[in-house]
């Protein structure tokens, strides 16, 4: 069974880098078949896409956070890594990733990790 | 971007009561169009994709409909465990959105 694990500060200060990780278990990251993505939730708010990966590296990023956003991929831990800079208030989200299924019509979001709260405070 | 509306943003329903989430699209999508569902606390849990394709292990009583601008989540006989917030989401374009959410409560 596919599980995905975010890790990294629960809490960063404002204009720092929040960085966190996510770990991929029961399956490969190196698979053709899939993208991986970054997806927030602000307490009591929707969702929002932050950007996605493919294993060779290439990734697609939402333009309102493009400017602060890094998305990396190593596949030798079978991890993907999400860096977004100078932090405010506002990044203060739950944050997920996902598996994105390219085989399927619509690309859908199909396994998710269990999310990470990362509030951004001094 | 594309900007995906739901209605109602919330509503009151009672076990076994079928019932109707709509989501709008702010210009043609065709069927990229993907539904899940988020209890408190946890990640979303995908539930019909491509419009009107139940997920694996989805229950039946779940369906979609719709293409281009316009489609639907029902839920045909609402149970205890189907209390919770539903999210519509286009791939169609990036970037990718999502829509504001309808909340499912207990009347």
């Amino acid at each position: 069974q596919l599980q995905l694990q975010e890790s990294g500060p629960g809490l960063v200060k404002p204009s720092e880098t929040l960085s966190l990780t996510c770990t991929v278990s029961g399956g490969s990251i190196s698979s053709s078949n899939y993208y991986w993505g970054w997806i927030r939730q602000p307490p009591g708010k929707g969702l929002e896409w932050i950007g996605s990966i493919y294993y060779s590296g290439s990734t697609y990023y939402n333009p309102s956070l493009k400017s602060r956003v890094t998305i990396s991929v190593d596949t030798s831990k079978n991890q993907f890594s999400l860096n977004l800079n100078s932090v405010t208030a506002a990044d203060t989200a739950v944050y997920f990733c996902a598996r994105i299924r390219l085989q399927l019509t619509a690309s859908p979001l199909d396994y998710w990790g269990q999310g990470t709260l990362v509030t951004v405070s001094s | 971007d594309i900007q995906m509306t739901q209605s109602p943003s919330s509503l009151s329903a009672s076990v076994g009561d079928r019932v109707t989430i709509t989501c709008r699209a702010s210009q043609s999508i065709s069927s990229y169009l993907n539904w899940y569902q988020q209890r408190p606390g946890k990640a979303p849990k995908l539930l019909i994709y491509a419009a009107s394709n139940l997920q694996s292990g989805v229950p039946s009583r779940f369906s979609g409909s719709g293409s281009g601008t316009d489609f639907t989540l029902t839920i045909s006989s609402l149970q205890p465990e189907d209390f919770a917030t539903y999210y519509c989401q286009q791939t169609y374009s990036s970037p990718l959105t999502f829509g504001g959410g309808t909340k499912v409560e207990i009347k």
